[in-house]
């Protein structure tokens, strides 16, 4: 049974950075991209970014092109999304999930929600 | 990017009735769109993709259909149970975008 298992929640201040990592199981993770979503409040699901599980390339929403960095470490089956320069306006619940098909997901992980206030 | 416009954004039905729910495309999109379920609190669940194919699990209360820039998920027959927010997402074009969310309330 696939299962993708997010970090906690997160408080940040303005300009701060914040990684969430996804930890996966019940599949080969280097078969299969993760891609990273969020949802602030009363907004619309926004992509942000993906990387591939087997050779690492990303690619990223030219909106966060330069505060995202997403990794992974394969011996972990964990993926991991930082941002960087922490606004208020990055209040939101941030999602991992595990590319299906070719191009929606079937498989979440459970949200973080990270809360930038000063 | 391509713009997703749903309608309406929200509405109000009882058990046991139809609902249906749209979304537009700026572009056209090939079928290449998801319909997901939202539980406040919880993950999307994916409830069908490529249009109008049903993902494993999901009952055959749900279904889909559209081509080009329109496409609909139709509920019929409401279960308490389906009371919750619903999203469509484009996946023709990276960066794949979203819906605003139709938000199914019991009357």
């Amino acid at each position: 049974q696939v299962h993708l298992v997010q970090s906690g929640a997160e408080v940040k201040k303005p300009g701060a950075s914040v990684k969430v990592s996804c930890e996966t199981s019940g599949y080969m993770f280097t078969a299969y991209a993760i891609h990273w979503v969020r949802q602030a409040p009363g907004q619309r699901l926004e992509w942000m970014g993906w990387i591939n599980g087997a050779n690492g390339n990303t690619k990223y929403s030219q909106k966060f092109q330069d505060r995202v960095t997403i990794t992974r470490d394969t011996s972990a089956s964990t993926a991991y999304m930082e941002l960087r320069s922490l606004r208020s306006e990055d209040t939101a619940l941030y999602y991992c999930a595990r590319l299906d098909g070719s191009g929606f997901y079937a498989h979440w992980g459970q949200g973080t929600l990270v809360t930038v206030s000063s | 990017d391509i713009q997703m416009t749903q309608s309406p954004s929200s509405l109000s039905a009882s058990v046991g009735d139809s609902v249906t729910i749209t979304c537009r495309a700026s572009q056209g999109i090939s079928n290449s769109l998801a319909w997901y379920q939202q539980i406040p609190g919880k993950a999307p669940k994916l409830l069908l993709f490529a249009a109008s194919r049903l993902d494993s699990g999901v009952p055959s209360r749900f279904s889909g259909s559209g081509s080009g820039t329109d496409y609909t998920l139709t509920i019929s027959s409401l279960q308490p149970e389906d009371f919750a927010t619903y999203h469509c997402q484009q996946y023709y074009r990276v960066p794949s975008t979203f819906g605003q969310g139709t938000r199914l309330d019991i009357k």
